[in-house]
């Protein structure tokens, strides 16, 4: 069973359309984050959150808004999508340790916007 | 500031050694991981390097220099199967949320 889940895997969507990306996870982790992939530009933080109470902007939160609704569930959503923000999004999660971040990810979503 | 360099690509033969090199400038520096990503999947932890020196975990290594803020993963006994990307990720101090930040990757092709 995967510990990090992305849904959906794949969506097709239009200009000024609202997306919700949802992640879960069942590693009991605290911390959550968000990130994009784009070809030749690697992976870059979105937002992050270290509790439910506690979301952070990343380098490029621009666009974007985040949701924790419980420990285990973090959603990304673009409010009007524009076609630059066609992407590969991954979830990821760690546990609460001070000096130590070893991320696990989820399967991605790969999201397209005409 | 956070500034992550790698090689964009690198072509090796079945049953070679490979050395990947990464440099990073990175506020709060708190550790450097090494992920493995093939194609349209998730990264998968290989490597982490808090302290200096060579860190070996099988057919893989990976060393660190904090003072030259420096480090590479060496791939021993190459496998076709070890094509794919490698990124190199510093990361942050608690002031940045502990965020790993990302080099552009690269991509490693394997050949017979």
């Amino acid at each position: 069973d995967a510990d990090v889940t992305q849904t959906p895997r794949n969506r097709i969507t239009k200009t000024g359309k609202r997306i919700m990306l949802e992640c879960s996870q069942t590693k009991g982790h605290d911390r959550m984050y968000w990130y994009r992939q784009d070809p030749g530009l690697g992976l870059r933080l979105i937002y992050y959150s270290f509790d439910v109470k506690d979301i952070n902007k990343g380098e490029i939160s621009d666009g974007y808004s985040v949701s924790r609704q419980a420990q285990a569930k973090f959603s990304l959503s673009l409010e009007s999508a524009i076609p630059n923000q066609t992407a590969l999004y991954f979830c990821a999660t760690s546990e609460r340790q001070v000096n130590y971040n070893e991320q696990f990810f989820g399967p991605g979503t790969r999201l397209t916007v005409l | 500031g956070q500034n992550i360099d790698q090689p964009t690509e690198m072509t090796a033969t079945e049953g070679a050694i490979v050395q990947i090199n990464c440099t990073y400038q990175t506020s709060g520096f708190n550790g450097l991981f090494w992920y493995q990503q093939h194609a349209g999947e998730a990264p998968t932890f290989l490597s982490y390097n808090v302290l200096d020196g060579l860190e070996e975990k099988g057919r893989f290594s990976s060393f660190l220099s904090r003072s030259k803020g420096y480090s590479y993963l060496l791939l021993k006994e190459l496998q076709m199967k070890d094509s794919a990307s490698y990124l190199c990720a510093a990361s942050a101090g608690v002031d940045s949320g502990y965020a790993l930040n990302f080099g552009k990757g690269t991509s490693l092709l394997v050949t017979p």
